[in-house]
């Protein structure tokens, strides 16, 4: 199976909070990033948090890791129009050794006026 | 703007052609990796450079080659070129070369394989 594990698709109405969760299976994951790919541009990076932390608030964006069942999920305060974009969980594991972002398939946030 | 440049941003061929990409990192980032978004294989990681040394190997095929250069940009190229080789490239930043950094990525390059 996949490493890292995101819902394809999620809606919610304007204004509402949307809540992007995410599974991992690499318990030696070190840091977690959340991406924002808007239509035909390149990643952004959105917030990240490192493995020994539980929560991490920036403005609108709340992180949440359970790091017991390898759960992270991003919530998004009072979403806006501009909200609508791919958003993308990826780790990074240590070990020692350099290595790329393993990254989810991304979540379509979907806004409804 | 990440501060990491790509070009070009577009770039159309045919099979069993040749094309190279280029990257120029964040100032003072020392590590570029490169990325392969694809539809059916999602991002992929394909390979890491630090400091002029290759430094990681993801999923990278073997008509594929990177190399980074004394002033730190970085050109992957693309060889044999197939139809699945349609897809968008990244490159990403970061400061150090464990690989924990904060990666900051480019723009992407658009390569379409006819």
């Amino acid at each position: 199976g996949e490493d890292v594990e995101q819902s394809l698709f999620l809606s919610v109405r304007e204004g509402d909070s949307s809540v992007i969760n995410c599974t991992y299976t690499d318990s030696s994951s070190t840091y977690l990033y959340w991406y924002k790919q808007e239509p035909g541009a390149g990643l952004q990076l959105l917030t990240y948090i490192f493995s020994n932390m539980d929560m991490k608030q920036d403005q609108r964006l709340t992180v949440l890791l359970n790091k017991k069942d390898k759960h992270l999920s991003l919530r998004i305060a009072d979403t806006q129009t501009g909200d609508s974009a791919i958003y993308f969980c990826a780790e990074s594991r240590s070990g020692g050794g350099a290595d790329g972002l393993t990254f989810g398939k991304g979540t379509h946030l979907i806004i409804q006026p | 703007d990440s501060g990491v440049t790509q070009t070009p941003k577009h770039l159309i061929t045919a099979t069993g052609q040749r094309v190279t990409l280029r990257c120029s990192p964040r100032s003072g980032d020392l590590s570029v990796y490169w990325y392969q978004q694809s539809l059916d294989q999602g991002l992929q990681f394909l390979i890491q450079y630090y400091n002029g040394e290759e430094r990681a190997k993801g999923n990278i095929l073997e008509r594929f080659s990177a190399q980074q250069f004394p002033d730190l940009h970085s050109e992957l190229n693309l060889s044999s070129l197939e139809l699945g080789d349609s897809a968008l490239y990244f490159c990403a930043s970061s400061v150090g070369g464990t690989g924990l950094e904060t990666q900051y990525f480019g723009p992407g390059t658009r390569l379409l394989v006819l």
